[in-house]
């Protein structure tokens, strides 16, 4: 259980095009689901905090208008990367909350990520 | 605001050796703790995590780690790494809101 997938694995896009990325739990709800960006040989950083029904909580320094985030149901949140720049290359990696845990408390499982490059 | 120091960049081990990864803490609240794995090409998977209770938490393929409240620490061992073992380590404290900070990640590499 507690399998978290994204689409597209990877994604080239040309600068200024606006790019998609899915993220869906794919068995279990998730009313929270969090959005990173890691950098090569770096660790995760939080972009943003997404849960169902209301707008997203984003990290301080990250653009709510560049990076749009939607979650729609309790299984999907996307993340849109609205006029894309080569500095905007990274790897986007999702998570959802899985409520179920022990101690009251939620673990996050992880999507495979998403590579996306600017041209 | 809370933060993670993993202090190890970079560990190179041979198989069988003992691994243990350095991970300290810092927030004001009730803290959760997790190690997370990266095996190359691979996404993130847990491996062990820390809500309450026991402070020696076991997890997945042998992996232990225990948490130390005076020492703000919560290190990662395993008494003999494998070459599959391979991969990059994150340690992880869970704040409000569920949210998830990491710490820098420690490369290891076991040479077979």
């Amino acid at each position: 259980g507690a399998v978290v997938s994204q689409h597209p694995s990877r994604v080239i896009c040309k600068s200024g095009t606006s790019v998609k990325i899915e993220c869906r739990s794919l068995d279990f709800q998730a009313t929270t689901m969090f959005w990173y960006r890691q950098f090569p040989k770096q660790s995760l950083m939080l972009m943003a905090t997404s849960n169902e029904g209301s707008k997203a909580t984003y990290e301080q320094g990250v653009e709510k208008d560049k990076f749009l985030i939607n979650h729609a149901s309790l299984t999907l949140s996307t993340l849109t990367v609205t006029s894309a720049h080569p500095e905007d290359s990274s790897f986007y990696i999702c998570s959802a909350n899985a409520p179920w845990t022990s101690g009251g408390t939620d673990t996050q499982y992880f999507g495979p990520g998403t590579r996306l490059t600017v041209l | 605001a809370q933060s993670v120091s993993q202090h190890n960049h970079h560990v190179i081990l041979s198989e069988a050796a003992s691994l243990e990864l350095g991970c300290n803490y810092s927030y004001g609240g009730t803290v959760n703790l997790f190690w997370y794995v990266q095996y190359p090409g691979q996404h993130l998977q847990l491996l062990l995590k820390y809500f309450s209770g026991d402070p020696l938490v076991k997890g997945i393929k042998g992996f232990e780690a225990e948490f130390i409240k005076s020492k703000f620490s919560f290190n990662l061992r395993k008494p003999s790494v494998q070459w599959s073992d391979t991969a990059e380590y994150f340690c992880a404290v869970g704040g409000a809101g569920n949210m998830l900070t990491f710490g820098g990640g420690t490369r290891l590499m076991v040479k077979p």
